[in-house]
């Protein structure tokens, strides 16, 4: 039962390298987010998604693009990085849209933009 | 917006010491709060939560009361253990409808020594 699978853990990128970060989840969990989280900052929800094929911005979209074309996976891309993208990515997962019943994180990609 | 605010680390106790860390929040109306773990190297794992006003979340020995009047939902545990070393993360549920974000506070790291 793996629940929330993260790829890679540790990637380093030089400005303007494009790349994705996996998140593949075996729960049937139609809800799906992706938070960033950085010093002094706790966590900040980047996208998120209602379920395949729908996918909606949080708080902080910029330079980050998502699609969700299946249940199980919602891959988050940076186009072209930049050292603000520094930080430690997190998938998460919810049966409800309701947060309140909480949500499967997976274990987070440390991401470097030099 | 809403907002959670938590008291600054690192929280340094020594084992069986008593720990509180403290969570304050603003928001519209009387949301659900949480409390969420990350162990080093891995993900958050909700801790406890509570739902509504007077309500007491408790697991693992945690304790944390919703206190509408203070608007603060700390966290205690009577007796702390080397295992309990960790970041600490405070939330609230966003919204009624939809999609329900989580918003998070800074997060607390506590260190206990044996």
């Amino acid at each position: 039962n793996a629940g929330v699978t993260q790829t890679p853990k540790f990637q380093v990128l030089k400005t303007g390298q494009s790349m994705t970060l996996q998140c593949a989840q075996d729960m049937n969990h139609e809800y799906m987010s992706w938070y960033r989280q950085d010093p002094g900052m706790g966590l900040r929800l980047i996208h998120y998604s209602v379920g395949a094929g729908i996918t909606d911005q949080g708080e902080v979209p910029n330079g980050y693009n998502v699609s969700r074309s299946t249940t199980e996976d919602f891959p988050l891309r940076l186009l072209s990085a930049a050292p603000s993208q520094t930080s430690v990515y997190f998938c998460a997962t919810s049966l409800f849209p309701d947060s309140a019943y909480g949500y499967t994180f997976g274990s987070g990609t440390r991401l470097t933009v030099v | 917006g809403d907002s959670v605010t938590q008291m600054e680390g690192p929280v340094t106790l020594s084992e069986e010491a008593f720990l509180t860390i403290n969570c304050t929040y603003t928001a519209t109306g009387y949301p659900s709060l949480f409390w969420y773990v990350q162990y080093p190297g891995e993900g958050l794992q909700l801790l406890l939560k509570a739902t509504k006003a007077d309500d007491k979340g408790s697991n693992k020995g945690f304790e944390a009361t919703y206190r509408k009047e203070t608007t603060s939902f700390h966290l205690e545990k009577g007796s702390v253990q080397v295992s309990d070393s960790a970041v600490y993360f405070c939330a609230l549920r966003e919204g009624n409808t939809g999609f329900q974000k989580l918003v998070f506070g800074t997060g607390t790291r506590l260190l206990v020594s044996p």
